[in-house]
């Protein structure tokens, strides 16, 4: 079967940095979006990866190791407004999007 | 610009009535269009998809008689829900890919819509 893991909760300071972690299992690879969430809103776009690599976009950076099935999004000098849910999804080998249950991650100040 | 306007955010029904709730491009033809629904503290579960002036492609599971979509232009979506029941309450979110989405296929959501069904 299908499988996105992602952490189900972190917590982190303002100011600090936080690493998300998603593996994957999929048949097949198109692809792999981080998206935010805010609670009781929709999804917004963060980034995008399909090499291997890092992405980097201002505070946020995204990381993919397709051999190793493996993604991280990277949030520096976090901000309380970064509390959100962070969703990692896969766009398998007929381009469906496969998607975690997401990372609830909490800032404290 | 890509901008997905979903109406209505909120809606309270009683059981046994329908919903009906749109989803828009406002800025751009969406080719295609996904309906998702999210409980609490889970991920989204695709419901269907659909593609303008064809049937939609309903996921395993969802009831196509239950959950009417209809995709009549290339800025409008509808999804329908018949005789609604306290269990379909949830977090019902509507996105789009347009054809300038390339080769990401990146995804514009809208606002999403909360159901509560007494």
């Amino acid at each position: 079967g299908q499988n996105i893991d992602q952490p189900t909760e972190m917590t982190a300071t303002e100011g600090a940095i936080v690493q998300i972690n998603c593996t994957y299992q999929t048949s097949g690879f198109n692809g792999l979006f981080w998206y935010q969430q805010h609670a009781g809103e929709a999804p917004t776009f963060l980034s995008y990866n399909v090499l291997d690599g890092l992405e980097e976009k201002g505070r946020f950076s995204s990381f993919l190791s397709r051999s190793k099935g493996y993604s991280y999004l990277l949030l520096k000098e976090l901000q309380m407004k970064d509390s959100a849910s962070y969703l990692c999804a896969v766009k398998d080998s007929n381009y469906q999007l496969i998607w975690g249950a997401g990372t609830k991650l909490i800032i404290k100040p | 610009g890509a901008v997905v306007s979903q109406h209505p955010s909120r809606v309270i029904c009683k059981s046994g009535t329908s919903v009906k709730i749109e989803c828009r491009s406002l800025d751009f033809q969406a080719t295609t269009m996904f309906w998702y629904r999210q409980f609490p503290k889970q991920s989204l579960m695709l419901m269907a998809t659909s593609n303008e002036g064809s049937k939609a492609t309903y996921e395993q599971g969802v009831e196509k008689d239950k959950f009417l979509i209809n995709h009549a232009s290339l800025t409008l979506s509808t999804l329908t829900v018949t005789s609604a029941h306290p269990e379909d309450s949830s977090f019902y979110i509507c996105s789009a890919r347009g054809d300038f989405s390339g080769e990401t296929g990146e995804l514009f959501f809208g606002e999403g819509s909360r159901l509560t069904v007494l």
